[in-house]
């Protein structure tokens, strides 16, 4: 099938940095991502649509000045977590659906771990 | 928005069982239901999908039943193996958007 791919899967950063990770379809051009946050022993909750060549779109309470999102290529979506705080300390996990896969099915990465001293 | 429900939370089941795991929807519109295994600190991985025309689908040991009217839809695992044990998360997917909504997920436990 096809494959995400994530990097890097684990980072410490100190608190007032930011953090950039990056989400790759590698075998497939994916027009849109989707990041996602996971907090320990909790679900897997949606923070913004990826959209290629154009601005990201945000879930309702996620902040789009934190969590900068860029998708510049067709297999390169980015996310960038500004002035990191420990409690953005989280599972962070990207996907796509390849269009010319199985129709609605989505791949995962493996995810980041970030943690923020 | 779509509210994706999942019970149980943590399941048990002794070695060579079956277990079975609920969820339900809110949104008539989604149409596509796919299963998420999940292990330590990785990301989900699908294991089975089904799409809101089917009744039912079977991969070896795993089904998932859909009851579009009730709007709701399970896992069934036979013969479960050690290897089963980690959490399972069932998603809801609306084709207007694209969005993936996850329920809580469900930590199954194998017994030996």
């Amino acid at each position: 099938g096809a494959v995400v791919s994530q990097h890097p899967s684990w980072v410490i950063c100190k608190s007032g940095t930011s953090v950039k990770i990056e989400c790759r379809s590698l075998d497939f051009q994916a027009t849109t991502m989707f990041w996602y946050r996971q907090f320990p022993k909790q679900s897997l909750m949606l923070m913004a649509t990826s959209n290629e060549g154009s601005k990201a779109t945000y879930e309702q309470g996620v902040e789009k000045d934190k969590f900068l999102i860029n998708h510049a290529s067709l297999t390169l979506s980015t996310l960038t977590v500004t002035s990191a705080h420990p409690e953005d300390s989280s599972f962070y996990i990207c996907s796509a659906r390849d269009p010319m896969g199985p129709p609605l099915s989505a791949f995962f990465g493996q995810g980041t771990r970030l943690t923020v001293v | 928005g779509e509210n994706v429900e999942q019970h149980p939370s943590t399941l048990s089941v002794q070695e060579g069982d079956s277990a079975v795991i609920k969820c339900t929807y809110s949104d008539s519109a989604s149409n596509y239901f796919p299963w998420y295994k999940q292990e330590l600190g990785k990301g989900p991985q699908l294991i089975i999908d089904i799409r809101s025309n089917v009744g039912e689908k079977k991969d070896q040991r795993i089904a998932v039943t859909l009851n579009k009217t009730a709007k709701h839809f399970s896992l069934h695992i036979t013969e479960t193996q050690p290897e089963d044990s980690a959490v399972y998360f069932c998603a809801a997917r609306m084709n207007r958007d694209d969005k993936i909504i996850f329920g809580k997920g469900t930590r199954l436990h194998i017994l030996p």
